[in-house]
């Protein structure tokens, strides 16, 4: 089927820690990737995409790779803020359906 | 720019009672989406609209939901009746469309928190 699915959480670092969020799809075609964050209290807001094989999206020390031979999507950041904790989900478009399709979500705390 | 205004922000019914939802996109785009999110989940689409035609509302429960954006602008969602298994957040989002039908970055609502008891 057309799914996604991310590693389950809570995930806690201490502060400056490196971070992985694993993701993977399963999809015919050629979907986009995004990761979206859900800040506590905040609505949910694009963090990074990817468009196509081997690209990577990266934003506020966020990165994360295209891999079409693994199907996976995995979210990075080398060191972690406690202002990062949120909820994080990972999210495919169908090719030219604008529509997403989400993981679960994974929540990241982050300890001073 | 204002964001993606939605309205109520909590509501609490009891089953099988109704309840109607209301979201106002960005201006100027054309698609309007509708997601369901149960807590531990994540958002999971109900239907999409382009102006104010459906495009896909292949997982709306067709019984007891109902949407419509009849100016396409902004846009009304009904639960009648509600179930337990509604409570969840209702998120809109909206994002335009380029031309050769490219779908941009969607944009979130703040999303109605709906407790059914």
């Amino acid at each position: 089927g057309n799914s996604v699915t991310q590693m389950e959480g809570p995930v806690t670092l201490s502060e400056e820690a490196f971070l992985t969020i694993n993701c993977t799809y399963t999809a015919t075609g050629y979907p986009s990737l995004f990761w979206y964050v859900q800040y506590p209290g905040e609505g949910l807001q694009l963090l990074l995409k990817a468009t196509k094989a081997d690209d990577k999206g990266s934003n506020k020390g966020f990165e994360a790779t295209y891999r079409k031979e693994t199907t996976s999507f995995h979210l990075e950041k080398g060191s972690v803020q406690v202002s990062d904790s949120a909820v994080y989900f990972c999210a495919r478009s169908p090719s030219n359906t604008g529509k997403l399709i989400f993981g679960q979500g994974t929540t990241l705390q982050v300890k001073p | 720019e204002a964001g993606v205004a939605q309205s109520p922000r909590y509501k609490i019914i009891e089953k099988r009672q109704s309840v109607a939802f209301w979201c106002n996109p960005i201006s100027g785009h054309a698609t309007l989406y509708w997601y369901q999110q149960i807590l531990g989940q994540g958002p999971k689409l109900l239907i999409q609209f382009q102006n104010n035609g459906v495009v896909d509302d292949s997982q709306l429960p067709k019984d007891r939901f109902s949407a419509e954006r009849l100016k396409g602008v902004d846009s009304t969602l009904k639960i009648q009746p509600a179930k337990l298994e509604d409570s969840a957040v209702y998120l809109c989002a909206s994002s335009l469309v380029s031309a050769g039908g490219v779908y941009n970055e969607q944009f979130f609502g703040p999303g109605t928190r709906l407790t059914v008891l």
